[in-house]
Formats: C-alpha cells, sequence, structure tokens
C-alpha cells in the first residue's frame, strides 16, 4: 500500500524567507502528485498538479519539483509572506488519493 | 480552478438521527468522487470512492450500512451519516475530479457534531 510521509511536520519561518517542504512516497507507479494548501476548519485548496511525466511545476511564487525514481516531491515557496501560514497537504494519485501527512507552515511578521 | 461545493458547511444533530451531506461539482463532470474524514490535527482518511451509477467502493474499517454513499449523477455525490453517534462528530470533506489523470478539486467540508 502506498504510503506518504511529509517532513517536516511543522515549520515556523520568519516572513521574506524561502522554504522547502518535503514529500515522500513508496510506490513510484503513480499518475500525478498534487499539492493542496488547507486553512484551519476549511477544506483543501488545490495548489499545483505534477503529472507523473513531468519533472516540475511553477504557479507565481510556487515550485513543486517530483522525482518519481527516488519517490520525492519538493515544494518550493519563494518569499514567504505570513498570509501562508496554514497545512500543507502532498498527495499522490492513482485510482485513489494518498495523502501525506501534512506540514503545518507558520510564517512570523 | 474548478468548484467542488459541500453543503452544508456546519451541522449539529442529536444523537440517534440522520444527517445527508452534498457534495456538488459545479462546472464539470466528475466521474469519481471522493469522501475522507478528518480528525484534528491529522491529515485525511480516505472513506470511499464513488463511480457515478455504481455502488461505493469503501475503505477497509469504513461501515458502508453506517456511511451511505449515493453518486446518482455526475455532478452530484451524497454521504449520510446515518444513526450518528458522538463518535462520528469530525471534519468530512468531499473531492471531486474527472478522470484519473486531472486536477481533483475539494469541498470546503462539513463539521459535523453529534450531541
Amino acid at each position: 500500500k502506498q504510503e506518504v510521509t511529509q517532513i517536516p511536520a511543522a515549520l515556523s519561518v520568519p516572513e521574506g524567507e524561502n522554504l522547502v517542504l518535503n514529500c515522500s512516497f513508496t510506490d513510484s507507479a503513480i499518475y500525478n502528485l498534487q499539492w493542496f494548501r488547507q486553512d484551519p476548519g476549511k477544506g483543501l485548496t488545490s495548489l499545483l498538479l505534477i503529472q507523473s511525466s513531468q519533472r516540475e511545476q511553477t504557479s507565481g511564487r510556487l515550485n513543486a519539483s517530483l522525482d518519481k525514481s527516488s519517490g520525492r516531491s519538493t515544494l518550493y515557496i519563494a518569499a514567504s509572506q505570513p498570509g501562508d501560514s496554514a497545512t500543507y497537504l502532498c498527495a499522490v494519485t492513482g485510482n485513489q488519493f494518498y495523502f501525506g501527512t501534512g506540514t503545518s507552515l507558520t510564517v512570523i511578521p | 480552478g474548478a468548484v467542488v461545493s459541500q453543503h452544508p458547511s456546519r451541522v449539529i444533530c442529536k444523537s440517534g438521527t440522520s444527517v445527508k451531506i452534498e457534495c456538488r461539482s459545479l462546472d464539470f463532470q466528475a466521474t469519481t468522487m471522493f469522501w475522507y474524514r478528518q480528525f484534528p490535527k491529522q491529515s485525511l482518511m480516505l472513506m470511499a470512492t464513488s463511480n457515478e451509477g455504481s455502488k461505493a467502493t469503501y475503505e477497509q474499517g469504513v461501515e458502508k450500512d453506517k456511511f451511505l454513499i449515493n453518486h446518482a449523477s455526475l455532478t452530484l455525490s451524497t454521504l449520510t451519516v446515518t444513526s450518528a453517534h458522538p463518535e462520528d462528530s469530525s471534519f468530512y470533506i468531499c473531492s471531486a475530479r474527472l478522470d484519473t489523470n486531472t486536477e481533483a478539486f475539494f469541498g470546503q467540508g462539513t463539521r459535523l457534531t453529534v450531541v
């Protein structure tokens, strides 16, 4: 069964810093990998989708990479802002979604 | 991006009653919809996968008679929590996607409190 792990579980950075969130998965047979943001008590907002044939995707200050062979993905956030504070979840997808455990990010003004 | 609407956002019900949660894809036809449960400070736990017109596939440990899922159309899936008990109190989230290779979109979640 696919297992998805996210490190670190929590991260606190001062505003303006660049940061990297990590996601690892055990089974490389995936269709795609998706990064989400979740604010407290809310649903999930899709940030980036990387198809299995792709190596990275960019949207604004966000850049996500995918290395299927090593079972890893990273989410890079440039010039962090307090509004980036949220929980970030990665999910690998096939017929189902397998979610990581999440990284709780706090950006300190 | 596409919009998935989940209703209600919050519901409080008495123990023993049933609660229905709706999940609608507003601007695309969702072949597959997923229902998740999330406990505080934990990730999402997949409960079941539903494909339009067929029976839902439940994850191990999820009682299909307690959590009734209906996916009657390509834009609507419902989750009914039957004979709810306080331990069913949780945050329930649905998601929808067109097919396996496309982006999934999530509803805003339903906070269920059983008293």
